[in-house]
């Protein structure tokens, strides 16, 4: 069975711009979550979906938007890109509440 | 609001030597509280869980124990190898639909032959 899957693996974008990053869950599994971990440090939750609705938002600006489809797969999407958001973003998909988190392999996004 | 702190590193271990991450807490109610593992150009790895009060997780020869009473989930290690030089993360879950996960900052262990 095909773990949690991000595309891209990595992207570079300049200021300004936007990015939409894509995740695909395990299958069966109905909550998909966005983390983001700046290097050198812990991951950082930005968004919770189960069931398609928003279920968790973190301490992020408006300019993080995120979204699930029916077929449970996700987006994150950053407008108006800053030097700051450079970072690994990983997608975790899990059954329910406290149940294992399975991670993907996460996107790295580098703002120039 | 909840929080993870574990010690920093890195934590630099000969092969076979004891090894031992401190993790604490702060967080409401029951949180269920993991490590999880990051090898080099990697993501998260689920390395152990306990969901409540005194349980022990354990898994590849690590453990770790909820203590409520200290707020801690500190994660041990017998007998180290090489292979187990990674970056590990504690975290809490208090999720109920889904993982909603807070991290520590991590601790790089770095084992040498």
């Amino acid at each position: 069975d095909a773990g949690v899957t991000q595309s891209p693996t990595h992207l570079i974008k300049t200021r300004g711009q936007h990015v939409t990053l894509r995740c695909s869950p395990i299958s069966g599994h109905k909550s998909v979550s966005w983390y983001q971990q700046v290097l050198g440090q812990g991951p950082q939750f930005i968004f919770q979906y189960y069931e398609k609705e928003e279920r968790g938002r973190g301490n992020f600006p408006d300019r993080f938007s995120a979204r699930q489809f029916p077929n449970y797969s996700s987006e994150l999407n950053v407008n108006a890109l800053l030097l700051g958001d450079s970072a690994l973003y990983l997608c975790a998909s899990s059954l329910r509440g406290f149940a294992e988190a399975f991670f993907g392999q996460g996107t790295r996004l580098t703002v120039v | 609001g909840d929080s993870v702190t574990q010690m920093e590193g890195p934590v630099t271990l000969s092969e076979e030597a004891f090894l031992t991450i401190n993790c604490t807490y702060t967080a409401t109610g029951y949180p269920s509280l993991f490590w999880y593992v990051q090898y080099p150009g990697e993501g998260l790895q689920l390395l152990l869980k306990a969901t409540k009060a005194d349980d022990k997780g354990s898994n590849k020869g690590f453990e770790a124990t909820y203590r409520k009473e200290t707020t801690s989930f500190h994660l041990e290690k017998g007998s180290v190898q090489v292979s187990d030089s990674a970056v590990y993360f504690c975290a809490l879950d208090r999720g109920d639909a889904g993982n909603k996960l807070t991290f520590g900052g991590g601790t790089r262990v770095l084992v040498k032959p």
